[in-house]
């Protein structure tokens, strides 16, 4: 079935560790986007690309760094968690911008 | 002024009952809009998107009125399943940047 497959489901991290949230879509779609969703707020943009190898930084960007390297992937990384970033993590694509976006299931990370 | 605004509920109606939602945005640019719903912090779901001309999918009927920057969305025949957040999505013309609402909460009561 396509879409968009997000690991892992969950994780508890110490902070200080190194994180690496996976993204894979077989949409082919041009866009991929990462969000974090946290009570009360709605879902902040971190890092979003166009399209395979470019990327941009979002309304949260600090901590996180992204790489696209091919259409398909999208991988989030934590280089040094933070309690801050516990939060549940979205990825998103979209065939292009301004069309809508389609979602993962979702990671929950917990950072003790 | 935020740039996307929703009333959080949580609106409680009765199966059956016909419920509506509006969202506001600040953007007068904005081109591209759409609603989700959300169960219980899982991922968001399109429920569809909204068009000039106001579009339907079954029960749903989605809005928009550019000259007073809103877009709504109307329920009838509110079913338990209806039950979820309903999120707001405006997206600025041919860019990443999407600004989600935080939600409406909708609990339709049996």
């Amino acid at each position: 079935i396509a879409g968009i497959t997000q690991a892992p489901t969950s994780q508890i991290l110490a902070a200080g560790r190194r994180m690496t949230l996976r993204c894979t879509q077989d949409m082919r779609h041009n866009a991929m986007y990462w969000y974090r969703q946290d009570l009360g707020l709605g879902l902040r943009l971190i890092h979003y690309s166009n399209t395979a190898g470019t990327t941009g930084k979002g309304e949260v960007p600090d901590g996180y760094s992204v790489s696209r390297a091919n259409t398909d992937d999208f991988p989030l990384t934590l280089a040094s968690a933070v309690p801050s970033q516990t939060s549940v993590y979205f990825c998103a694509s979209s065939a292009d911008t301004n069309q809508p976006q389609h979602f993962g299931d979702g990671t929950r990370l917990s950072i003790l | 002024r935020k740039e996307v605004e929703q009333d959080p509920g949580p609106f409680n109606v009765p199966e059956g009952a016909t419920v509506a939602f509006n969202c506001t945005y600040s953007n007068s640019a904005s081109q591209s809009f759409f609603w989700y719903r959300q169960d219980c912090r899982k991922e968001p779901k399109l429920l569809m998107s909204v068009y000039s001309s106001g579009n339907e999918d079954g029960r749903f009927t989605a809005q928009l009125n550019r000259a007073s920057q809103y877009i709504s969305l109307l329920i009838r025949d509110s079913k338990l399943s209806d039950s979820a957040t309903y999120l707001c999505v405006v997206n600025d013309a041919g860019t990443y940047k999407y600004i989600f609402g935080t939600g409406t909460r909708l609990k339709v009561l049996a």
